[in-house]
């Protein structure tokens, strides 16, 4: 069974600081996501990579598959972006996710 | 496009009641996922379906749930009897059938089990 790692558990900024957020995890896989769920509990996938980098405006993730790593990365942070994120990696070659237990952010004003 | 939709986004009910979640997915979409999220065990996997048959159901957590995928636009996740310890936020989510699909969840269903 994949087992999927997060730091930090929890994560204050102030506004405007760089953010970044790890996960690990033990088996090789074909994708990782990046789930964002917001304070009124909605759920959003923000990436899925399997190699490299993606950007979405001020987001950045990357991974790096020998090291079985990903970071989300958050530019110029914004209370907006307060929400708990969220890494998940597939199951075996299935489409079951297992994920982590999630780090929550608060970016202060 | 509509998302995934959830009923009822809240439901509130004494134990040993019958509890009936429902979902539609995105049109399209043949993969749909049930979730569960408690604050200690963060988001499990309860069961999913491809093409409406079950696939994986081993996260289901004993006999008193059952999940249904009459068609393709409609799956319903049933708690009977209902117990505390069910209270948690429950998701449905749906996407393409390729592990590098994502997946597009509903806003959840907040279950109290008083």
């Amino acid at each position: 069974k994949n087992e999927v790692e997060q730091s930090p558990q929890n994560l204050t900024a102030q506004e405007g600081e760089f953010i970044t957020i790890n996960c690990s995890y033990s088996v090789g896989i074909s994708a990782l996501h990046w789930l964002q769920q917001h304070p009124g509990g909605g759920i959003v996938s923000l990436f899925m990579l399997s190699s490299g980098k993606k950007k979405h405006g001020r987001l950045i993730a990357t991974i790096n598959i020998q090291e079985k790593h990903s970071s989300l990365h958050i530019t110029a942070s914004h209370p907006r972006d307060s929400a708990v994120y969220i890494c998940a990696v597939p199951q075996g070659g299935s489409e079951k996710l297992v994920f982590g237990k999630g780090t929550k952010l608060t970016v202060n004003p | 496009d509509a998302g995934v939709i959830q009923s009822p986004r809240h439901e509130v009910t004494e134990m040993g009641q019958e509890v009936t979640l429902r979902c539609k997915p995105i049109s399209g979409h043949n993969s749909l996922f049930w979730y569960r999220q408690t604050m200690m065990r963060g988001l499990e996997l309860l069961i999913y379906f491809n093409n409406n048959v079950p696939i994986d159901d081993s996260g289901m957590p004993e006999d008193r749930f059952s999940a249904k995928m009459p068609n393709a636009s409609f799956s319903t996740l049933k708690i009977q009897p209902s117990e505390p310890r069910d209270s948690a936020v429950y998701f449905c989510a749906s996407s393409w059938d390729r592990v590098d699909q994502p997946q597009h969840f509903g806003d959840g269903t907040r279950l109290s089990i008083l």
